[in-house]
């Protein structure tokens, strides 16, 4: 059964910082990464989508990257802004028969201090 | 609509009791998926429908659960019995057709069980 690891569980930053969020994943046998953010009381925004035969994605300030045979992914995020607090996941799909399915990591809520 | 929505926002209840919780998918998708976020966990799968039926419900719970989508678009899960455990936040997400389909969330409904 795939477990999706994300580290650390809470981070807190100053503006301007760059940062590093870590997800990790037990089975390598996966379709592809996402990572999202979470807002309170709204739902799950897609930052990048990582294909399996993809190293990395980049999106303005966010840039992840994915090591799908050591299980490993980062997102990293330049000159964080206080906007940027929100709580971020890490989601993979599987690849074969239940590939529509997402399993999620449990999140890191990332605070960026004025 | 421009996105998935999903009703109501909120929803308290007493233990025992029924409730119902909906979400319209956005316009032309096909795929719709179920999952619940407890506090503090990532969401984890509940159910995925593909046109009007459950291609897969394997992620609910228990026999007090159930999902329909009768005409392929707006789908109602039920809880029947509500307990404690059942609070959540439940999300809702659609994809346009395949199950590898990028999924795009609604807001969510938060659940609370009295």
């Amino acid at each position: 059964k795939q477990e999706v690891t994300q580290i650390p569980a809470a981070l807190s930053v100053p503006e301007g910082e760059n940062l590093v969020l870590n997800c990790s994943f037990t089975d390598s046998a996966i379709y592809n990464l996402q990572w999202f953010r979470q807002d309170p009381g709204k739902g799950l925004t897609s930052l990048l989508l990582i294909q399996s035969s993809q190293r990395e994605q980049t999106s303005g300030r966010l840039n992840a990257s994915l090591d799908k045979s050591s299980g490993r992914s980062t997102l990293y995020i330049a000159a964080s802004q206080p906007g940027d607090s929100a709580t971020y996941l890490c989601a993979v799909r599987q690849s074969g028969g239940s590939n529509y399915k997402l399993t999620f990591g449990k999140g890191t809520l990332l605070t960026v201090n004025p | 609509g421009a996105g998935v929505s999903q009703t109501p926002s909120n929803k308290v209840t007493e233990k025992g009791k029924y409730v119902e919780l909906r979400c319209d998918p956005i316009s032309g998708h096909t795929a719709l998926y179920w999952y619940r976020q407890s506090l503090g966990q990532g969401p984890e799968f509940l159910i995925y429908f593909q046109g009007t039926g459950a291609a897969d419900d394997s992620g609910l719970p228990n026999d007090r659960f159930f999902a329909v989508r009768p005409e392929g678009s707006v789908s109602t899960l039920k809880i029947q019995r509500t307990e404690r455990g059942d609070s959540a936040v439940y999300l809702c997400a659609s994809s346009p057709s395949f199950g590898t389909d990028t999924q795009y969330f609604g807001p969510g409904t938060r659940l609370t069980v009295l």
